[in-house]
């Protein structure tokens, strides 16, 4: 089945810890896009990537890091350096098909710092 | 940056019940997009529509670019429909809005 798929869906992590979340896509979808979600609010943009080897920052980028070596894969690592960390992190992944930019989102991943 | 809002931020349905979801772009986007998520976290993309209006069953989307606002109506609510609404815009840096958390009572 052609999806997104984020691992694990739960993550425990103490301070001071960094922790890398997965997020892959068989979608053959060239851009892709790490989101944060605090309880009761919105989506905020940390990292998004067009195309292979090239990442942009978002609006929260600070404490986190990104790399896209390869066309499915987009990790993101929550670095010791984010004080906030504890969120709903989620995956997504588009393409430019006749006009449309739809995005499609992984099921995500819940970070605990503990 | 761009600001979005959405109205009203909570609404209680009984089942049924048609509604209007609303949602202001303090300036003009592309790439508008309506998701749902689910209570479990899923979010699924209803409409693409940086203009004009589309429909898929019982869901219609409307966007009226000039004015920098999109409307989303639920026609005959079902309890499956609850969760959060969300708009979007803005292209790869995308901007969502708060959400609209919706109920539908059985």
């Amino acid at each position: 089945d052609g999806g997104i798929t984020q691992s694990p869906k739960y993550l425990f992590r103490k301070e001071g810890q960094n922790v890398t979340l997965s997020c892959e896509q068989n979608l053959n979808h060239d851009a892709m896009y790490w989101y944060r979600q605090d309880p009761g609010q919105g989506l905020r943009l940390i990292y998004y990537s067009q195309i292979v080897n090239d990442f942009q920052k978002g609006d929260i980028a600070e404490g986190y890091s990104v790399s896209r070596e390869k066309k499915e894969s987009f990790p993101l690592t929550v670095t010791s350096a984010q004080k906030n960390p504890t969120a709903f992190y989620l995956c997504a992944s588009s393409i430019r098909d006749r006009g449309t930019d739809t995005q499609y989102f992984g099921p995500g991943t819940r970070l605990t710092v503990l | 940056g761009i600001q979005v809002e959405q109205s009203p931020p909570d609404l209680i349905l009984q089942e049924g019940a048609n509604s209007t979801l609303r949602c202001n772009f303090s300036d003009s986007v592309n790439n508008l997009q309506w998701f749902h998520q689910n209570p479990w976290g899923q979010l699924i993309n209803l409409f693409y529509i940086p203009s004009g209006t589309k429909q898929n069953g019982r869901l219609s989307a409307t966007t009226v670019a000039t004015e920098r606002y999109s409307l989303l109506y639920i026609s005959s609510s079902q309890t499956t429909d609850s969760g959060v609404y969300f708009c979007a815009g803005g292209g790869f840096k995308t901007i969502f809005g708060a959400g609209t958390r919706l109920f539908v009572k059985a």
